[in-house]
């Protein structure tokens, strides 16, 4: 179960678009459908954003979007706003009711 | 509204035991799975286990197994993780998930507050 593996940082300026990748194995990301993305304010607790790979919960903006290809999944976050700067995490279902989350990716608005 | 409220922060010193509480309030407490989720200062999202209220069934991370123990009790609607012989390497804060669906989803609709454990000689 070897964390999944995200780029340390991203930034874009306010309007633009960036997307965050999260590398696994054929054993999580490439096999499940079961990728969360978690959104994390410093000193406060994540916020699902997205999960089952493309799903968003009732309340995030569609600026947030998921998408998978193989053992990637991807976060593209469109029209960047001030308040999207923070940490990032991704999940995947790892089999046998065992998970697994990405290291983080700090996106910085610029 | 779905509420998880966690216990107050630890003191232990390596070698020791920490038991975390996590109150459930708001739902059908045994309908749920509930995660546990550790993140060391500075760093990143750990997962560690995962809980079945309704079966009491539980499943943990590989790096965890032998030191972790997961149980509930529905008539307080209360799920608790212990972690045993801590080292320095456990301090972090701990917080309890709650999975939206009956099963390993991932979508951890609701989380607790955090429990930071501190461990130090």
């Amino acid at each position: 179960q070897s964390a999944l593996t995200q780029p340390p940082s991203a930034s874009g300026s306010p309007g633009q678009s960036v997307t965050i990748s999260c590398t696994g194995t054929s054993s999580d990301i490439g096999y499940y459908n079961y990728v969360s993305w978690f959104q994390q304010h410093p000193g406060k607790a994540p916020k699902v954003m997205i999960y089952e790979v493309n799903k968003r919960p009732s309340g995030v903006p569609d600026r947030f979007s998921g998408s998978k290809s193989g053992n990637t999944a991807s976060l593209t976050v469109s029209g960047l706003q001030a308040e999207d700067e923070a940490d990032y995490y991704c999940s995947s279902y790892a089999g046998s009711n065992t998970g697994v989350f990405g290291g983080g990716t700090k996106l910085t608005v610029l | 509204q779905v509420q998880l409220v966690q216990s107050g922060a630890e003191v232990k010193k390596p070698g020791a035991s920490v038991k975390v509480s996590c109150k459930a309030s708001g739902y059908t407490f045994t309908n749920y799975y509930m995660h546990w989720v550790r993140q060391a200062p500075g760093q990143g999202l750990e997962w560690m286990g995962i809980i079945t209220p309704s079966g009491g069934s539980t499943s943990y991370a590989q790096k965890f197994q032998g030191r972790v123990t997961m149980t509930w009790e529905t008539s307080t609607t209360t799920v608790y993780m212990d972690l045993s012989s801590l080292r320095s390497e456990d301090t972090a804060v701990y917080f309890c998930a709650r999975d939206r669906f009956r099963f390993w989803s991932g979508y951890l609709d609701s989380w607790g507050q955090g429990t930071l454990v501190t461990v130090s000689s």
